[in-house]
């Protein structure tokens, strides 16, 4: 099947820094690109979609200057959380389609973001 | 507004045992309905799903059959193997490619 990688696995960083995740579709190309955060014993909660060229969408109550999110090609798009701080701490998945409300989505591994 | 609720787990049980992981929602419409199974270090993966009323999704054999009359997608396996220990989760999607997720259940399965 599909695959999405997520870089880094994890990452631990100071209150105040930006910190980048990229995800990628390794053997598709990935038209529509989604971003989720879950926060221990509760449900991936969609912050925004983005599709390749062209800004993202994001859900109510997220902060899009905060949470910046690059579609640049058809295989990689990037989460930056920029001045992180300790709320910000959570689980970020990503995951990528082909495309369509009726085309699967491939889910990356995720990405523990811890900030001090 | 639309969301999905399942039973809190962990789900613990022994090889071969029946499984029933509980998953009810609330929908404006008529959405489509997928399991997604996360093994340990894993993203999810679809484990299956039915798009309208009365269908059943089979994979793996696991089932869940679309209820509209109770809302549910209950999901279940006649005999559970340790490798199915995983967190699973239920959601739905309407009339755009956004998908609600429940909050997951952990399956712990021992030899």
């Amino acid at each position: 099947g599909a695959v999405v990688s997520q870089h880094p696995s994890w990452v631990i960083c100071k209150s105040g820094t930006s910190v980048k995740i990229e995800c990628r579709s390794l053997d598709f190309q990935a038209t529509t690109m989604f971003w989720y955060r879950q926060f221990p014993k509760q449900s991936l909660m969609l912050m925004a979609t983005s599709n390749e060229g062209s800004k993202a969408t994001y859900e109510q109550g997220v902060e899009k200057d905060k949470f910046l999110i690059n579609h640049a090609s058809l295989t990689l798009s990037t989460l930056t959380v920029t001045s992180a701080h300790p709320e910000d701490s959570s689980f970020y998945i990503c995951s990528a389609s082909g495309g369509g409300a009726q085309e699967t989505q491939y889910f990356g591994p995720g990405t523990r973001l811890l900030v001090l | 507004g639309n969301s999905v609720t399942q039973m809190e787990g962990p789900v613990t049980l022994s090889e071969e045992a029946f499984l029933t992981i509980n998953c009810t929602y609330t929908a404006t419409g008529y959405p489509s309905l997928f399991w997604y199974v996360q093994y340990p270090g894993e993203g999810l993966q679809l484990l299956l799903k039915a798009t309208k009323a009365d269908d059943k999704g089979s994979n793996k054999g696991f089932e869940a059959t679309y209820r509209k009359e109770t809302t549910s997608f209950h999901l279940e396996k006649g005999s559970v193997q340790v490798s199915d220990s995983a967190v699973y989760f239920c959601a739905l999607r309407l009339y755009t490619d956004k998908l609600i997720f429940g909050t997951g259940t952990r399956l712990q399965v021992f030899p």
